[in-house]
């Protein structure tokens, strides 16, 4: 099945730096990753995705970009505010076979701490 | 109200009680799951329904066990549950199509305490 790494594991910036979160996957049959944050107590959102078809894909001050060939991805955050800290999440989805359900599996998590 | 909720928020149960966490989403979607997440572990796929139907079991004891009586709720039982099933259970919902993956939206979840 597929494995997802996520490094590193906590992440501590200034606010106006950037950030950069990276994920490995095994699975060549992924095409679909989406990064998630969870803040303190609450659920988690997705915030930016990317498809197996594209390389980079950017919204604001998030961008990811996706090395299908090296099966990595990575989550760029640039200008941190505090309102940045979170638990950031990766995640792959193969939906091989046939099936119309995306099944994903996550990343371990990294804690991103913007400090003022 | 509108997206994925979850009830009850928190459970405290013994290890020889019964439970049972609800999930609704209000989003028309056609696939649920239920996820656990436990401290400084990533988020675990525990199961999935598309369209009512039972698509994986991710290898879960069978003290937990679900129930998808329709498209729009989704039921987790818990029984002869063990202190380490302790944890976050969160619920999520997503519209997937034609073999590709869409955005699953998550609920609150529910603080489960085993004792």
């Amino acid at each position: 099945g597929e494995n997802v790494e996520q490094h590193p594991s906590t992440l501590s910036v200034q606010e106006g730096d950037s950030a950069v979160i990276k994920c490995t996957y095994s699975d060549s049959a992924s095409n679909y990753f989406p990064w998630y944050k969870q803040e303190l107590g609450k659920r988690p959102q997705l915030i930016i995705d990317i498809r197996s078809n594209v390389g980079e894909k950017k919204d604001q001050r998030i961008a990811v970009t996706l090395n299908k060939t090296a099966k990595h991805f990575s989550l760029h955050i640039t200008e941190t505010q505090p309102e940045d800290s979170a638990v950031y999440f990766c995640a792959a989805s193969s939906s091989a076979g046939g099936t119309s359900y995306g099944k994903l599996t996550f990343g371990q998590g990294t804690i991103l701490t913007v400090h003022p | 109200e509108t997206g994925v909720t979850q009830t009850p928020r928190h459970l405290v149960m013994g290890m020889t009680n019964k439970k049972s966490l609800k999930c609704e989403q209000h989003l028309g979607h056609n696939a649920m799951y239920w996820y656990k997440q436990s401290a400084k572990k990533p988020l675990e796929l525990m199961f999935v329904y598309n369209f009512k139907e039972q698509t994986e079991n991710n290898s879960v004891p069978s003290r937990f066990s679900p129930e998808c009586p329709n498209s729009s709720h989704l039921f987790l039982h818990l029984h002869t549950l063990q202190p380490e099933d302790s944890a976050l259970y969160l619920c999520a919902s997503s519209q997937d199509q034609g073999g590709s993956s869409y955005e699953q939206y998550f609920g609150p979840g529910t603080r489960l305490t085993v004792t």
